[in-house]
């Protein structure tokens, strides 16, 4: 079973509106996430970690944690084609600590 | 900011051959990572490694070789390709590899076996 499970697969917003992701981890010894963006040809590159409950706020992007429901999730406010990308939620535990797992991903697509 | 250098960026191999994947990073970085994304699978650990001389197998090891020669380096062998190893791989580095660490992922290699 996917450890960290993202929804949904995909996601059309229209550019200026709100993007919405989620990722459930099914180990409650995740403590640390991540959201990882992915541009098509590139790697990956960290966009925000969150580790305490409640909300983080960076720009437009604001990521929130529950622990408890082992929920996080990341929201994007007005949306720009150049948010068009790859995302990854990402979690570690202290137990493994070199080890990030990693979900699926959900390919966001804004449209002008 | 990080940086990590993956050669060469496209690869094609022939099935029974070898391929050697290196990665460079200039990050002085204790940690390196290979990881795999195939369509629908996200990222998946192949090989890490804390120290140079040493390396350690992730989640799908099988199939697959590491070496670590220095802080700085880090090959990803295959030796026999597969049909099967068609993928992207990312090599990645990361600080102390404590569990808050973030990643910083190099721009990929596509390889191809046929």
């Amino acid at each position: 079973q996917q450890k960290v499970q993202q929804s949904p697969e995909s996601l059309s917003v229209p550019e200026g509106g709100m993007a919405s992701l989620n990722c459930t981890s099914s180990d409650r010894n995740f403590q640390y996430f991540w959201w990882y963006r992915q541009h098509s040809g590139e790697g990956p590159k960290a966009l925000m970690s969150i580790f305490s409950d409640g909300d983080k706020k960076e720009g437009r992007f604001t990521a929130h944690l529950n622990k408890a429901s082992l929920h996080v999730s990341l929201h994007i406010r007005d949306s720009q084609p150049s948010d068009s990308a790859l995302y990854f939620c990402a979690a570690s535990s202290d137990t493994n600590a070199y080890k990030v797992i990693f979900g699926k991903g959900t390919h966001l697509h804004v449209l002008p | 900011e990080a940086a990590v250098t993956q050669s060469p960026r496209s690869k094609v191999a022939v099935t029974g051959g070898k391929v050697t994947l290196s990665c460079h990073q200039t990050n002085n970085h204790d940690y390196m990572y290979w990881y795999r994304q195939d369509t629908g699978h996200g990222l998946r650990l192949i090989h890490y490694s804390y120290v140079a001389d040493s390396t350690e197998k992730g989640d799908i090891p099988d199939g697959y070789k590491a070496s670590r020669p220095s802080q700085e380096n880090f090959s990803l062998i295959l030796e026999l390709a597969s049909l099967s190893q068609t993928a992207v791989y990312f090599c990645a580095s990361s600080g102390t590899g404590g569990s808050a660490e973030t990643l910083y992922f190099g721009s990929g290699t596509r390889l191809t076996v046929l």
